[in-house]
């Protein structure tokens, strides 16, 4: 059974860097073809894909935000990290990780951890 | 940045067909964009429905079918019944490594 669990804290300040844990199971990111995503949804908005890590360590990014993210992944523990610098309010959201199977959808979904951006 | 478009609202009577779509602010949706589907009721993750166009995610029921119309992704919903009331979210793969998530339809059964 494939699972996803993403952690990390629930407030942060404005200008602090995020770091989100997304930690899986029953899966290899070292098997080819295989990728994880992260998504995130601000407060009643549309869900929105923020880049993703690949199992040979190829990362991508959303266009918008590439300046201030950093996916990067830990085989060993079976975990995948996004890191987001000079968080801003606009920057609240639900975060989810996502596996991509080799259809290159994201059939495996996490539940999600929510960030508040506040002072 | 080309922007993927979907109906922000459709509605729908109890048993009947919709079908909601996934366009480009530029240019047509083809099967070489991989469209896949999401279902999203308040408060919870995302459950894929449909990938690569039209294959069925595991469990969905066959109320649910992707396809092409034109120049746009499609997802058509059989029979419509009230647990379909929620959100549903169209991606297309843009190449490059990068994915794109459309606004979203909020689909009502009434």
């Amino acid at each position: 059974q494939v699972t996803l669990k993403e952690s990390g804290p629930a407030l942060v300040k404005p200008t602090q860097t995020l770091t989100l844990t997304c930690t899986f199971s029953g899966f290899s990111l070292s098997t080819s073809g295989m990728r994880v995503s992260w998504i995130r949804q601000p407060p009643g908005k549309a869900l929105e894909w923020l880049g993703r890590i690949d199992w040979d360590d190829d990362k991508f990014y959303i266009t918008s935000l590439k300046t201030r993210l950093t996916i990067s992944k830990d085989t060993s523990k079976d975990q995948v990290l996004l890191t987001m610098t000079n968080m801003d309010p606009v920057d609240t959201a639900t975060y989810y990780c996502a596996r991509i199977n080799p259809h290159l959808y994201m059939d495996v979904w996490g539940k999600g951890t929510t960030v508040t951006v506040s002072s | 940045q080309t922007a993927v478009t979907q109906e922000p609202s459709i509605s729908v009577s109890p048993g009947g067909t919709v079908t909601l779509t996934c366009g480009l602010s530029s240019g047509s949706v083809s099967t070489s964009y991989y469209p896949s589907w999401y279902q999203q009721t308040p408060g919870q993750a995302p459950r894929p429905l449909i990938y690569s166009t039209n294959s069925r995610s595991s469990g969905v029921p066959d109320r649910f079918s992707g396809s092409i119309l034109g120049n746009k992704a499609a997802l058509t919903i059989r029979g419509a019944q009230a647990d379909d009331e929620c959100d549903y979210y169209c991606v297309l793969y843009m190449g490059g490594g990068i994915s794109v998530f459309g606004g979203g339809t909020r689909l009502t059964v009434l």
